[in-house]
């Protein structure tokens, strides 16, 4: 089993749709839980951390729930400009982050 | 304010030859990680080092990949000898000292062993 699992996706969806993303780990005493984007040929951006509370950042909500080691991202009033890759990201204490593969989003307009 | 320099940003090299790849950290960043992203695959954890130490090591393969950081200058990894399966896209991120958790990427360093 992969440390973290993501669907690869593709996601096509319309501009404007609410769209979201789901993420699993595999380590119970993982510590700090990532989203980032990854547009082609470039370099990951962090895009926001995830905290036990939930938190929010303008159309972007992120979740974390450490009981069933599960992490998603909401993504509302999608834009042309969100269409990216979405790489899930876990610290697992150990000063290095493990990837997922990655959720490929594509927004149509 | 600059941000993570990687350069070249992109290398190609025949089978069998050396390969260094060079990382600039952020400015008052002393610590750097290397990751490789094979085609289609995600990011792969390679080494951890801060300044003249390597911290971790675990992700890096047995032979032929090197890193170092050293009191001046970037950070440099090296692949000898290199073979076809090394080409990838291999990136280098940086974070200050306390604040482990917040990585800022490079570019990037795509090589390309034909």
């Amino acid at each position: 089993r992969k440390e973290v699992e993501q669907d690869p996706g593709p996601f096509n969806v319309p501009e404007g749709a609410t769209v979201a993303f789901n993420c699993t780990y595999s380590n119970s005493a993982s510590q700090s839980f990532f989203w980032y984007r990854q547009d082609c040929r470039k370099e990951p951006k962090l895009l926001m951390s995830v905290y036990s509370s939930g938190n929010e950042d303008g159309r972007f909500t992120a979740q974390l729930n450490r009981a069933s080691q599960y992490i998603s991202l909401l993504i509302r009033d999608s834009k042309l400009s969100d269409s990216a890759t979405y790489l899930c990201v876990v610290d697992f204490g150990n000063e290095k982050l493990t990837f997922g593969t990655g959720t490929r989003l594509t927004i149509i307009p | 304010n600059a941000g993570v320099m990687q350069n070249p940003r992109h290398l190609v090299r025949r089978r069998g030859q050396e390969a260094r790849l060079r990382c600039s950290p952020m400015k008052g960043h002393s610590h750097v990680y290397w990751y490789r992203q094979l085609p289609e695959e995600g990011l792969k954890f390679m080494v951890y080092l801060q300044k003249e130490n390597i911290i971790d090591e675990s992700g890096m393969p047995k032979e032929r990949f090197s890193a170092e950081f050293p009191k001046e200058g970037p950070s440099i990894l090296r692949i000898q000898q290199v073979v076809r399966g090394d080409s990838a896209a291999y990136f280098c991120a940086s974070s200050p000292l306390g604040r482990r958790e917040t990585q800022y990427f490079g570019p990037g360093t795509r090589l390309l062993v034909l």
